[in-house]
């Protein structure tokens, strides 16, 4: 199976700051990599596919990249709504996979 | 609108069954793979298994293989998962997700999920 490492697993950050989630796959996965958003209590919620595609409807501060096997997650200006729990997952191997998450807090 | 509800989570005892269903409308059902996505409590997201639209392929996470079955009627816009010899690990909240048409696969949307409890 295909393993996603996420980092930082937890993470202070201000309203307005710049933050960077990576995840890390055990092999290549090419571009076949999505990120999710998820607050307490609510299911997961689609926020970036192939790697850097933004879904419809979320704001432009979130941004993708990476390929292979190295990817980031980046928020340009945080806002108090994007206080979460991030996953990222591959969708190369039959196995999909998810990293452990990021939880992203208040400082 | 397109919209996924699960039901038939419950509180179950070890080595028992259950049966998840999740109510796809709002999109061609048939035409999409499905997958079940559960959260143990205060954890992370675990995929646990998948299956195309015509039932063709099926996947299992190792975790739940042998226990487990995914299934679908196409007829009844209905995905299911038979859990078959629960333990106390299993006890999460289980959600369906759309797997999105192509080769990206990515899951949207997701149903509000569904809790099992495995516990004597």
């Amino acid at each position: 199976d295909i393993q996603m490492t996420q980092s930082p697993s937890s993470l202070s950050a201000s309203v307005g700051d710049r933050v960077t989630i990576t995840c890390r796959a055990s092999q290549s996965i090419s571009s076949y990599l999505n990120w999710y958003q998820q607050k307490p209590g609510k299911a997961p919620k689609l926020l970036i596919y192939a790697a850097s595609s933004l879904q419809s409807g979320v704001p432009s501060r979130f941004s993708g990249s990476g390929s292979g096997t190295d990817f980031t997650l980046t928020i340009s200006s945080l806002q108090p709504e994007d206080f979460a729990t991030y996953y990222c997952q591959q969708s190369y191997s039959t196995l999909r996979t998810f990293g452990q998450g990021t939880k992203l807090e208040i400082k | 609108e397109v919209q996924l509800v699960e039901s038939g989570g419950g509180l179950v005892k070890p080595g028992g069954s259950l049966r998840l269903s999740c109510a796809a409308s709002g999109f061609t059902f048939s035409s999409y793979s499905m997958n079940w996505v559960r959260q143990a409590p205060g954890k992370g997201l675990e995929w646990v298994s998948s299956i195309s639209s015509s039932s063709s392929y099926i996947y299992y996470a190792d975790s739940v293989k042998g226990r487990f079955t995914i299934s679908r009627d196409n007829a009844k816009n209905s995905l299911y998962l038979q859990m078959n010899s629960l333990r106390a690990e299993d006890t999460a909240v289980y959600y369906c997700a759309r797997e999105a048409a192509g080769i990206e696969n990515w899951f949207d949307p997701w149903g509000q999920g569904t809790l099992v409890t495995v516990s004597s």
